[in-house]
């Protein structure tokens, strides 16, 4: 089992539309979960990170955390085409460690 | 806030030659960077921490003695790919971690180098 899975897609959805985004890790102890954007040929930027359990919303975006259920989403409301990217979930898997585990990312289609 | 440059951001050499990146925290000062390496269509994978003023520490398959990484100072770390071979190419990306930051476990990613070797 991967540390951090996501499904690679490409997920489409039509413009206008909410992306949901998914991705579970297997570290049980895992304290800190980043949503990255990557465009093709750019580094990845930060979208949000969620630290505890429940929903935080930053403008069309939302991350939710559910820590008993080890996993971590992301939801783009009212998707456009210019969030066609691939989305990368990062995973601080142990306290005391700054290292990120990505998952392999989704990508993501919005279809105008 | 929270800039982070590198250089070159694309850079072609022959086989056998070794390359310098260089990776930068304009804004703030960052005692720990990381450097990724990502090959097409596939995430970024983890190949070492830089710490100030210390080595670095290796993620396991990653050949220390090709890939030397030197963090100098508190806003430079840099990448020597040795002796680059064309299975080297790749993109390689910095980040680092901004210890007054809102969010110290946040790190802020550089724009990447493209490195192909001939």
């Amino acid at each position: 089992q991967k540390e951090v899975e996501q499904n690679s897609g490409p997920l489409s959805v039509p413009e206008g539309a909410i992306a949901s985004l998914n991705c579970t890790y297997s570290d049980r102890g895992s304290q800190s979960f980043f949503w990255y954007r990557q465009y093709s040929g750019k580094s990845p930027e930060l979208i949000m990170f969620i630290y505890s359990n429940g929903d935080k919303e930053d403008g069309r975006f939302t991350a939710q955390l559910n820590k008993a259920s080890q996993y971590v989403s992301l939801l783009i409301r009212d998707s456009q085409p210019s969030d066609s990217a691939t989305y990368l979930c990062a995973v601080i898997l142990a306290k005391g460690t700054y290292k990120y585990i990505f998952g392999t990312g989704t990508r993501l289609k919005v279809l105008a | 806030g929270a800039v982070v440059s590198q250089h070159p951001s694309r850079v072609i050499c022959k086989s056998g030659t070794s390359v310098k990146i260089e990776c930068r925290s304009l804004d703030f000062q960052a005692t720990t960077m990381f450097w990724y390496r990502q090959f097409p269509k596939q995430s970024l994978m983890l190949m070492a921490t830089s710490n100030e003023g210390s080595k670095a520490t290796y993620e396991q398959g990653v050949e220390k003695d090709k890939f030397l990484i030197n963090h100098a100072s508190l806003t430079l770390s840099t990448l020597t790919v040795t002796s680059a071979h064309p299975e080297d190419s790749s993109f390689y990306i910095c980040s680092a971690r901004d210890l007054k930051g809102q969010s110290y476990n946040e790190q802020f990613f550089g724009p990447g180098t493209r490195l192909t070797v001939l």
